[in-house]
């Protein structure tokens, strides 16, 4: 299986600033077709899981400019700017490269 | 708008089954597959299959075979999942939802608890 680590934010992180989440695969999520199959979520407290990012960059229907997925291969990043009290929560990166499919442990994200 | 609503919480015995229903509204529901996900208490996502409604075709993670069982009633556009042999280890709450790029629509999630 192929396996999701992700990295652990300092925080608690001043509203407007912002916070770069990582996320790093254990194989190439590339796949033959030239997209990345990585996708990003935001669970909050007591919320089910929202769709940010998939295909590593490609903002799901709705969400703000202000989230943008990047990275290689393998290692992943997922940029919120300006941070506001309404991004606090866990954020999950997920590969969809092959089954089964996984997901990362999670990144808390706190506002000050 | 599309909406996935999930049946209520569960109480069962170990050694039970339950069945767990997902409902979908606002979309054409044999055109997209639906994911089932778990997630235990304070604990991180795990993944266990799909269903695609328009023809039944299903996809499991290994891990799960044996215990899960996707389907999907086109008439009334709701997808099942059933979770046989159960024991504390399937306390959680599991989650429906919709692929279109991504899991792009989530149900609210169902809260299955397993105890005597």
């Amino acid at each position: 299986d192929i396996v999701m680590t992700q990295g652990v934010l300092p925080n608690p992180v001043p509203s407007g600033e912002s916070a770069s989440i990582t996320c790093r695969s254990s194989k190439s999520l590339v796949y033959k077709d030239g997209k990345t199959y990585l996708n990003w979520f935001l669970q909050r407290p007591g919320q089910s899981p929202q769709l940010l990012t998939y295909w590593m960059s490609t903002r799901a229907s709705g969400v703000s400019d202000r989230f943008s997925g990047s990275g290689s291969g393998t290692y992943f990043t997922l940029k919120i700017s300006r941070v506001r009290a309404e991004d606090a929560g866990v954020y999950y990166c997920q590969q969809v490269r092959e089954y089964p499919l996984t997901f990362g442990s999670g990144t808390k994200l706190e506002i000050k | 708008q599309v909406q996935l609503q999930q049946s209520g919480a569960e109480l069962v015995k170990p050694g039970s089954s339950v069945k767990i229903s997902c409902k979908a509204s606002g979309y054409t529901f044999t055109s997209y597959d639906m994911h089932w996900i778990k997630q235990q208490p304070g604990n991180g996502l795990e993944w266990i299959g799909w269903i695609y409604p328009g023809n039944g075709n299903t996809k499991y993670n290994q891990k799960f075979n044996g215990k899960a069982t996707l389907t999907a009633d086109k008439s009334s556009s709701t997808a099942y999942m059933q979770l046989s042999s159960l024991t504390s280890e399937d306390s959680a709450v599991y989650f429906c939802a919709r692929h279109s790029g991504g899991l792009d629509y989530w149900g609210q999630g169902v809260m299955v608890t397993v105890s005597s």
